[in-house]
Parts: structure tokens; sequence; C-alpha cells
């Protein structure tokens, strides 16, 4: 079946560092791929998206891009801040409308001043 | 647009009494919902689907009568926990699938969550 891999957390970062937040991905055709984002103690948000192969979704300076060859949708940003402390989960999206999302693991970032 | 409003942001409540959380599609309607449960550090386990006018089709494992799901209009489902113990303790979260957008390319929509505390 369907299946997500994300990279283990918790990952601890000083400001203004450089994140990476591995993701690939097991699926029967070509889903859509999404990153979404849990600040403690709400919901999740939707950070960004791709809905085909090499497109690359983009939002508050984090961007992914849809590698259909490695199965994969890496999360990136080049500078965090304080703020971008959050769990992190990338999801393949579901085959039709009202089927349901397959979440990874999720990948919690601490960033410290 | 897009927004879920998700009803209480918490609730603590007394082992054996029953629970009801709401959840509300304000700006479109919602075909499906979705519940989620995520325990603390761990990803979300989903729990059912439901679809408005029909029953709710439960993920394996998940006790369909204690976990009671409505879903009665395009707008509102509603999760009631019954008879809760500590255990059912945890944080409950809501999804909805627009019904005029095709999910595959939308993503879904979530709720804030509820944290429920039983004592």
């Amino acid at each position: 079946g369907d299946s997500v891999t994300q990279m283990e957390g918790p990952v601890t970062l000083s400001e203004e560092a450089f994140l990476t937040i591995n993701c690939t991905y097991t699926a029967t055709g070509y889903p859509s791929l999404f990153w979404y984002v849990q600040y403690p103690g709400e919901g999740l948000q939707l950070l960004l998206k791709a809905t085909k192969a090499d497109d690359k979704g983009s939002n508050k300076g984090f961007e992914a891009t849809y590698r259909k060859e490695t199965t994969s949708f890496h999360l990136e940003k080049g500078s965090v801040q304080v703020s971008d402390s959050a769990v992190y989960f990338c999801a393949l999206g579901p085959k039709a409308a009202g089927n349901k999302l397959t979440f990874g693991g999720g990948t919690r970032v601490l960033v410290k001043p | 647009g897009a927004v879920v409003s998700q009803h209480p942001s918490w609730v603590i409540c007394k082992s054996g009494t029953s629970v009801k959380i709401e959840c509300r599609s304000l700006d479109f309607q919602a075909t499906t919902m979705f519940w989620y449960r995520q325990f603390p550090k761990q990803s979300l386990m989903l729990m059912a689907t439901s679809n408005e006018g029909s029953k709710a089709t439960y993920e394996q494992g998940v006790e369909k009568d204690k976990f009671l799901i409505n879903h009665a209009s395009l707008t509102l489902s509603t999760l009631t926990v019954t008879s809760a113990h500590p255990e059912d303790s945890s944080f409950y979260i809501c999804s909805a699938s627009p019904q005029a957008i095709l999910g595959a390319n939308y993503g879904y929509t979530f709720g804030s969550g509820t944290r429920l505390t039983v004592v």
C-alpha cells in the first residue's frame, strides 16, 4: 500500500541555519504531495503542495520539489527562525476526492536562538 | 477560504461521562470529514471517515460504539466519546474535504484540535 517515510527527529538547529527534512514515498500512480506544519497545541496547517512531477511547492521560505525518479519530496528552508519550531508532516494526497491522506510519522524541529 | 472550526479546544471530563466534539466547515460544504487521534509526539492516527448522510467508516481497531460519529449536514460532523476513560485522553483533530474541489490536488483543511483529558 501507499506509505510515506520521513526522517526521524528531533532536529535541533540554530537560528539562520539551513533546514532539510527528507521525505520519500511509495505509491501507485502519481499522487499529489503535501507538507503540513503543526505548531504546539494546534491542528495542522498546509505549508505547501505539489501536484505533479518536477513541480516545486513553496511558502514562507520553505520549498519542496516533487521528484518522481527518486520518489522524494524533501522540505528545505535556507534560514530558519525560532518561530519555525514545529512538527512537520509529509503526506501523500488522496487518490480521489473524499479519500484519506497518507501521513509520514512527522519530524519535530527545534530552532534555538 | 476553506476554514474548519473545531470546538471545544480543550475539555476535561470525569471518567464515565460522554464528551462531544464538533467540527464545522465555515465557508465550504464538506461532503467528507475525517477524524484523527494524536498521541504525544506521534503522528496522526486516522480514526474514521464520515460522509454526510451516511454511516462513518471506521479504521480497524477503532471502537465504533465508543467513538460515535455523526455527519448530519454538509457543514457539521461530531465525534462523541462515550463513557470516557483516562486512556481516551488524547488530542483529537478533524479535517474536511470540500465537496466541489478534487481533494487529490487540494489537500484537506484541518481543525485546530481538541485536547481531551479524562480524570
